[in-house]
Protein backbone atom coordinates (compact mmCIF):
# COMPACT_ATOMS: atom_id res chain seq x y z
CA UNK A 1 0.00 0.00 0.00
CA UNK A 2 1.60 3.27 -1.35
CA UNK A 3 0.65 6.49 1.33
CA UNK A 4 -0.47 9.16 -0.52
CA UNK A 5 -1.00 12.42 1.24
CA UNK A 6 -2.92 15.77 0.56
CA UNK A 7 -2.82 18.74 2.65
CA UNK A 8 -5.02 20.98 4.38
CA UNK A 9 -7.59 18.54 4.90
CA UNK A 10 -10.13 21.38 4.45
CA UNK A 11 -9.90 24.95 3.59
CA UNK A 12 -12.45 27.87 3.64
CA UNK A 13 -11.44 31.13 1.71
CA UNK A 14 -13.30 34.21 1.07
CA UNK A 15 -14.16 34.93 -2.63
CA UNK A 16 -11.40 36.49 -5.17
CA UNK A 17 -8.66 34.80 -3.08
CA UNK A 18 -5.94 32.69 -4.26
CA UNK A 19 -5.57 29.27 -2.78
CA UNK A 20 -3.02 26.26 -3.03
CA UNK A 21 -2.81 22.75 -1.73
CA UNK A 22 -0.62 19.80 -1.78
CA UNK A 23 -0.57 16.23 -2.53
CA UNK A 24 2.48 14.35 -1.29
CA UNK A 25 3.11 10.80 -2.57
CA UNK A 26 6.34 8.07 -3.18
CA UNK A 27 9.06 10.10 -5.26
CA UNK A 28 10.07 6.61 -6.08
CA UNK A 29 8.15 4.06 -9.14
CA UNK A 30 7.05 7.54 -10.61
CA UNK A 31 4.30 6.90 -13.34
CA UNK A 32 1.80 9.56 -13.26
CA UNK A 33 -0.19 11.80 -10.57
CA UNK A 34 -3.88 12.68 -11.52
CA UNK A 35 -6.10 15.54 -9.80
CA UNK A 36 -9.97 15.07 -9.89
CA UNK A 37 -12.12 17.31 -8.69
CA UNK A 38 -15.52 16.00 -6.64
CA UNK A 39 -18.63 18.29 -6.10
CA UNK A 40 -20.95 17.70 -3.54
CA UNK A 41 -23.36 14.82 -5.10
CA UNK A 42 -21.80 14.89 -8.28
CA UNK A 43 -18.99 12.46 -9.93
CA UNK A 44 -15.54 12.98 -9.80
CA UNK A 45 -14.35 15.18 -12.94
CA UNK A 46 -10.59 14.67 -14.24
CA UNK A 47 -8.77 18.05 -14.10
CA UNK A 48 -5.08 17.05 -15.19
CA UNK A 49 -2.96 13.97 -15.49
CA UNK A 50 0.68 14.95 -15.31
CA UNK A 51 3.82 12.67 -15.89
CA UNK A 52 6.60 14.93 -15.86
CA UNK A 53 8.94 16.50 -13.49
CA UNK A 54 8.36 20.32 -13.49
CA UNK A 55 5.29 19.81 -15.54
CA UNK A 56 3.09 22.36 -15.49
CA UNK A 57 -0.68 22.32 -16.10
CA UNK A 58 -3.43 24.78 -16.52
CA UNK A 59 -7.36 25.00 -17.24
CA UNK A 60 -8.90 28.23 -16.67
CA UNK A 61 -8.27 29.40 -13.17
CA UNK A 62 -7.08 25.84 -11.87
CA UNK A 63 -3.31 25.28 -12.05
CA UNK A 64 -0.90 22.27 -11.13
CA UNK A 65 3.05 21.53 -11.37
CA UNK A 66 4.76 18.42 -10.26
CA UNK A 67 7.93 17.88 -9.00
CA UNK A 68 8.35 14.06 -8.96
CA UNK A 69 12.17 14.32 -7.53
CA UNK A 70 10.58 15.24 -4.17
CA UNK A 71 7.01 13.81 -4.71
CA UNK A 72 4.46 16.58 -3.96
CA UNK A 73 2.19 18.41 -6.56
CA UNK A 74 0.48 21.57 -6.17
CA UNK A 75 -2.72 22.63 -7.27
CA UNK A 76 -3.38 26.15 -6.95
CA UNK A 77 -6.59 28.22 -7.89
CA UNK A 78 -6.83 31.71 -8.82
CA UNK A 79 -8.96 34.23 -7.95
CA UNK A 80 -11.50 31.47 -5.92
CA UNK A 81 -15.02 31.41 -6.61
CA UNK A 82 -18.30 29.44 -5.23
CA UNK A 83 -18.32 27.18 -7.45
CA UNK A 84 -14.95 25.84 -7.11
CA UNK A 85 -16.37 24.62 -3.78
CA UNK A 86 -15.68 21.35 -4.12
CA UNK A 87 -13.07 18.29 -2.65
CA UNK A 88 -9.83 17.91 -4.62
CA UNK A 89 -8.37 14.48 -5.01
CA UNK A 90 -4.74 13.45 -6.00
CA UNK A 91 -4.45 10.02 -7.30
CA UNK A 92 -0.75 8.04 -7.46
CA UNK A 93 -1.28 4.57 -9.77
CA UNK A 94 1.62 2.62 -8.83
CA UNK A 95 1.06 0.71 -12.32
CA UNK A 96 -1.59 0.76 -14.66
CA UNK A 97 -4.26 -0.53 -12.66
CA UNK A 98 -3.81 0.00 -8.78
CA UNK A 99 -4.77 4.00 -8.56
CA UNK A 100 -4.09 5.46 -4.70
CA UNK A 101 -6.06 8.18 -3.64
CA UNK A 102 -5.57 10.71 -1.28
CA UNK A 103 -8.02 11.81 1.01
CA UNK A 104 -8.70 14.98 -0.32
CA UNK A 105 -8.55 18.94 0.40
CA UNK A 106 -12.24 20.43 0.71
CA UNK A 107 -12.26 23.72 -0.40
CA UNK A 108 -15.47 26.07 0.77
CA UNK A 109 -15.24 29.13 -1.59
CA UNK A 110 -17.32 32.07 0.86
CA UNK A 111 -19.54 34.34 -1.35
CA UNK B 1 -22.14 10.61 -24.69
CA UNK B 2 -23.67 9.09 -21.77
CA UNK B 3 -21.16 8.91 -18.79
CA UNK B 4 -20.98 6.07 -16.19
CA UNK B 5 -23.91 5.48 -14.46
CA UNK B 6 -24.73 3.42 -11.04
CA UNK B 7 -27.68 2.07 -9.63
CA UNK B 8 -29.17 2.75 -7.10
CA UNK B 9 -28.15 5.20 -5.82
CA UNK B 10 -28.65 5.12 -2.25
CA UNK B 11 -29.48 1.47 -0.45
CA UNK B 12 -30.12 0.83 3.37
CA UNK B 13 -29.73 -2.39 3.88
CA UNK B 14 -30.15 -4.77 7.12
CA UNK B 15 -26.91 -6.45 8.92
CA UNK B 16 -26.70 -9.69 7.29
CA UNK B 17 -28.41 -9.06 4.06
CA UNK B 18 -27.10 -9.56 0.57
CA UNK B 19 -26.34 -6.21 -1.53
CA UNK B 20 -25.99 -5.76 -5.09
CA UNK B 21 -24.63 -3.01 -6.54
CA UNK B 22 -24.80 -1.92 -10.48
CA UNK B 23 -22.36 0.06 -13.07
CA UNK B 24 -22.40 0.70 -16.55
CA UNK B 25 -19.63 2.31 -17.97
CA UNK B 26 -19.01 4.22 -21.11
CA UNK B 27 -19.24 2.31 -24.18
CA UNK B 28 -15.97 1.21 -25.57
CA UNK B 29 -13.66 1.57 -22.49
CA UNK B 30 -12.50 -1.86 -21.67
CA UNK B 31 -11.37 -0.95 -18.21
CA UNK B 32 -13.61 -1.03 -15.26
CA UNK B 33 -12.56 0.23 -11.84
CA UNK B 34 -14.74 -0.16 -8.43
CA UNK B 35 -13.68 1.94 -4.99
CA UNK B 36 -15.10 2.79 -2.07
CA UNK B 37 -15.11 5.93 0.17
CA UNK B 38 -15.41 4.81 3.96
CA UNK B 39 -16.29 7.86 6.31
CA UNK B 40 -12.81 10.23 6.57
CA UNK B 41 -11.37 7.83 4.25
CA UNK B 42 -9.76 8.31 1.11
CA UNK B 43 -10.59 6.33 -2.22
CA UNK B 44 -9.99 2.98 -1.93
CA UNK B 45 -9.41 0.43 -4.56
CA UNK B 46 -11.44 -2.91 -4.44
CA UNK B 47 -11.14 -4.27 -7.86
CA UNK B 48 -10.52 -3.89 -11.51
CA UNK B 49 -11.16 -5.94 -14.85
CA UNK B 50 -9.63 -5.10 -18.13
CA UNK B 51 -11.00 -6.58 -21.05
CA UNK B 52 -11.26 -10.47 -21.02
CA UNK B 53 -8.44 -10.58 -18.39
CA UNK B 54 -8.72 -12.07 -15.28
CA UNK B 55 -9.60 -9.19 -13.12
CA UNK B 56 -7.46 -7.89 -10.19
CA UNK B 57 -9.24 -8.90 -7.10
CA UNK B 58 -6.83 -7.68 -4.62
CA UNK B 59 -8.09 -4.65 -3.30
CA UNK B 60 -11.17 -6.89 -1.93
CA UNK B 61 -11.14 -6.28 1.81
CA UNK B 62 -12.88 -10.27 2.09
CA UNK B 63 -14.30 -13.25 0.65
CA UNK B 64 -17.92 -11.65 1.39
CA UNK B 65 -16.97 -8.67 -1.50
CA UNK B 66 -17.52 -10.14 -5.30
CA UNK B 67 -17.83 -8.61 -8.35
CA UNK B 68 -18.70 -9.60 -12.11
CA UNK B 69 -18.50 -7.99 -15.53
CA UNK B 70 -20.90 -9.57 -17.86
CA UNK B 71 -19.63 -9.06 -22.14
CA UNK B 72 -17.20 -6.72 -21.07
CA UNK B 73 -19.80 -3.83 -20.30
CA UNK B 74 -22.08 -3.92 -16.78
CA UNK B 75 -20.55 -5.00 -13.58
CA UNK B 76 -22.11 -5.95 -10.50
CA UNK B 77 -20.25 -5.30 -6.98
CA UNK B 78 -21.97 -8.08 -4.77
CA UNK B 79 -21.66 -7.89 -0.73
CA UNK B 80 -22.46 -10.89 1.14
CA UNK B 81 -23.98 -10.83 4.59
CA UNK B 82 -23.63 -6.84 5.03
CA UNK B 83 -21.64 -5.59 7.81
CA UNK B 84 -22.01 -2.05 9.26
CA UNK B 85 -17.88 -1.46 8.62
CA UNK B 86 -19.31 -1.91 4.97
CA UNK B 87 -21.06 1.55 5.10
CA UNK B 88 -19.71 3.91 2.38
CA UNK B 89 -20.25 5.26 -0.75
CA UNK B 90 -19.04 3.03 -3.75
CA UNK B 91 -17.86 4.70 -6.84
CA UNK B 92 -17.33 2.56 -10.54
CA UNK B 93 -14.73 4.52 -12.99
CA UNK B 94 -14.13 3.38 -16.42
CA UNK B 95 -11.28 4.11 -18.90
CA UNK B 96 -10.59 3.74 -22.73
CA UNK B 97 -7.95 1.75 -22.23
CA UNK B 98 -7.21 0.28 -18.77
CA UNK B 99 -3.57 -0.93 -17.72
CA UNK B 100 -1.42 2.44 -17.89
CA UNK B 101 -0.96 4.94 -15.56
CA UNK B 102 -2.15 7.95 -17.80
CA UNK B 103 -5.49 6.73 -18.71
CA UNK B 104 -7.96 9.16 -17.55
CA UNK B 105 -10.95 7.59 -15.28
CA UNK B 106 -13.99 8.19 -15.28
CA UNK B 107 -16.27 8.07 -12.54
CA UNK B 108 -20.16 7.66 -12.07
CA UNK B 109 -22.35 9.21 -9.34
CA UNK B 110 -21.81 6.11 -6.80
CA UNK B 111 -23.86 4.21 -4.68
CA UNK B 112 -24.59 5.34 -1.21
CA UNK B 113 -24.66 2.12 1.20
CA UNK B 114 -25.52 2.48 4.42
CA UNK B 115 -26.42 -0.50 6.52
CA UNK B 116 -27.88 -0.40 9.44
Amino acid sequence: ILNVEQSPQSLHVQEGDSTNFTCSFPSSNFYALHWYRWETAKSPEALFVMTLNGDEKKKGRISATLNTKEGYSYLYIKGSQPEDSATYLCAFPDTGNQFYFGTGTSLTVIP
Amino acid sequence: GAGVSQSPSNKVTEKGKDVELRCDPISGHTALYWYRQSLGQGLEFLIYFQGNSAPDKSGLPSDRFSAERTGGSVSTLTIQRTQQEDSAVYLCASSQLGGTSTDTQYFGPGTRLTVL
